[in-house]
């Protein structure tokens, strides 16, 4: 069935440090992907999307980039600091789903220290 | 600032209990969602509105009833509920229709069964 996979966490690093999150999806259709972040006792929010092959999402200095070939749409950003400090889930919606349904990879925690 | 406004905040509740949980946007959208999350997972979808009628309810507990008063609110009805229950409730919603319509969640209700 469809889903997501991402790296286990959590992922520990000093601020200023690179990011890198690992996600890879399956899916039947053509999904549109998404990273959601989710801050210690807050809701989700979105980070960014990609809704075609090749499309590059980014915000905040996060950058994830839909690639095809690979099925993945790994997160990073070049200098983490220590607000960076969240779970961050990635997500995929399938063409044609259910008014969007999305489906969740597991989150990875992120610490950022300073 | 969240745009999608959730309350109450926290909620302590006994299993003979009856309370509600309210979502409201006034962003135009016209899809809203329930999602349960539990500690360290991610969010699990339970129920979808589309058009303020209910689209999608993913074997939810009758315990759980939702209702869509209009376009804007969406609630949460809860009546003997379990200790399982305990988790954070939050609700999102979407412009509608298409997959690549990104969710827009709110800080949820944490909620307790006693």
């Amino acid at each position: 069935g469809d889903s997501v996979t991402q790296m286990e966490g959590p992922v520990t690093l000093s601020e200023e440090a690179f990011l890198t999150i690992n996600c890879t999806y399956t899916a039947t259709g053509y999904p549109s992907l998404f990273w959601y972040v989710q801050y210690p006792g807050e809701g989700l929010q979105l980070l960014l999307k990609a809704t075609k092959a090749d499309d590059k999402g980014s915000n905040k200095g996060f950058e994830a980039t839909y690639r095809k070939e690979t099925t993945s749409f790994h997160l990073e950003k070049g200098s983490v600091q220590v607000s960076d400090s969240a779970v961050y889930f990635c997500a995929l919606t399938l063409d044609g789903g259910s008014q969007g349904n999305l489906i969740f990879g597991k989150g990875t925690k992120l610490s950022v220290k300073p | 600032d969240t745009e999608v406004t959730q309350t109450p905040k926290h909620l302590v509740m006994g299993m003979t209990n009856k309370k509600s949980l309210k979502c409201e946007q006034h962003m135009g959208h016209r899809a809203m969602y329930w999602y349960k999350q539990k500690a360290k997972k991610p969010p699990e979808l339970m129920f979808v509105y589309s058009y303020e009628k209910l689209s999608i309810n993913e074997s939810v507990p009758s315990r759980f009833s939702p209702e869509c008063p209009n376009s804007s609110l969406l609630n949460l009805h809860l009546h003997a509920l379990q200790p399982e229950d305990s988790a954070l409730y939050l609700c999102a919603s979407s412009q509608g229709g298409g997959s690549n319509q990104p969710q827009h969640f709110g800080d949820g209700t944490r909620l307790s069964i006693l």
